[in-house]
């Protein structure tokens, strides 16, 4: 089946930087989710990505599909405590495939 | 816009036992997922239902494993008997359709400790 590859694995900032991270699968995928998910809560969504190039932003987070459709990034500017989670990438093949799941990123963010 | 709701929010029991989880859909959601998530893992995904039938549970160790949705709205997994390796937070999410715009929504999940 398909493979997500999700890096970093783990993130500890200092609050005010930038963060990157991002995600590499196996396959072509179609559709690229991004999720947050805070401790002992379920994954909440963040950003969809539905077209090759797309860049979408929501407030201080920036995500693109990647050209190649093997490839998604996400972007936080400015990051502040509240950003402390893990976040997930998520891809889809086509319509009515299973969505799978990266490892996720563990970020941290010192105050 | 209530969310998808699940019951409990945690549950330990012994190896061998059994376990029921409970899961309300967002309202006019007909695509339900059961998900398992192993500490430090992503979500792996277990049994999709649209309404009341099942989509995809190639991923269901059905030995152990069951599921169900029978009235096309709430829906039930079931463990007996339980395993060590079971141990994991239980996730259900809900959409809309199963288009390429799909979006899942997740409930809070159940965190299942198998001692």
């Amino acid at each position: 089946g398909q493979q997500l590859n999700q890096s970093p694995q783990s993130m500890f900032i200092q609050e005010g930087e930038d963060v990157s991270m991002n995600c590499t699968s196996s396959s072509i995928f179609n559709t690229w989710l991004w999720y947050k998910q805070d401790p002992g809560e379920g994954p909440v969504l963040l950003i969809a990505l539905y077209k090759a190039g797309e860049l979408t932003s929501n407030g201080r987070l920036t995500a693109q599909f990647g050209i190649t459709r093997k490839d998604s990034f996400l972007n936080i500017s400015a990051s502040i405590p509240s950003d402390v989670g893990i976040y997930f990438c998520a891809g889809k093949e086509t319509s009515g495939s299973r969505l799978t799941f990266g490892e996720g990123t563990q970020l941290t963010v010192n105050p | 816009e209530a969310g998808v709701a699940q019951s409990p929010r945690y549950k330990i029991i012994e190896k061998r036992q059994s376990v029921a989880f409970w899961c309300n859909p967002i309202s006019g959601h007909a695509t339900l997922y059961w998900y398992q998530q192993i500490l430090g893992q992503g979500p792996k995904l277990l049994i999709q239902f649209q309404n009341n039938g099942v989509v995809d549970d190639s991923q269901l160790p059905k030995d152990r494993f069951s599921a169900e949705r029978l009235k096309g709205v709430d829906s039930t997994l079931k463990i007996q008997p339980a395993k060590l390796e079971d141990s994991a937070v239980y996730l259900c999410a809900s959409s809309f359709g199963t288009g390429i715009d799909e979006k899942l929504f997740f409930g809070s999940g159940t965190q299942l400790s198998v001692l």
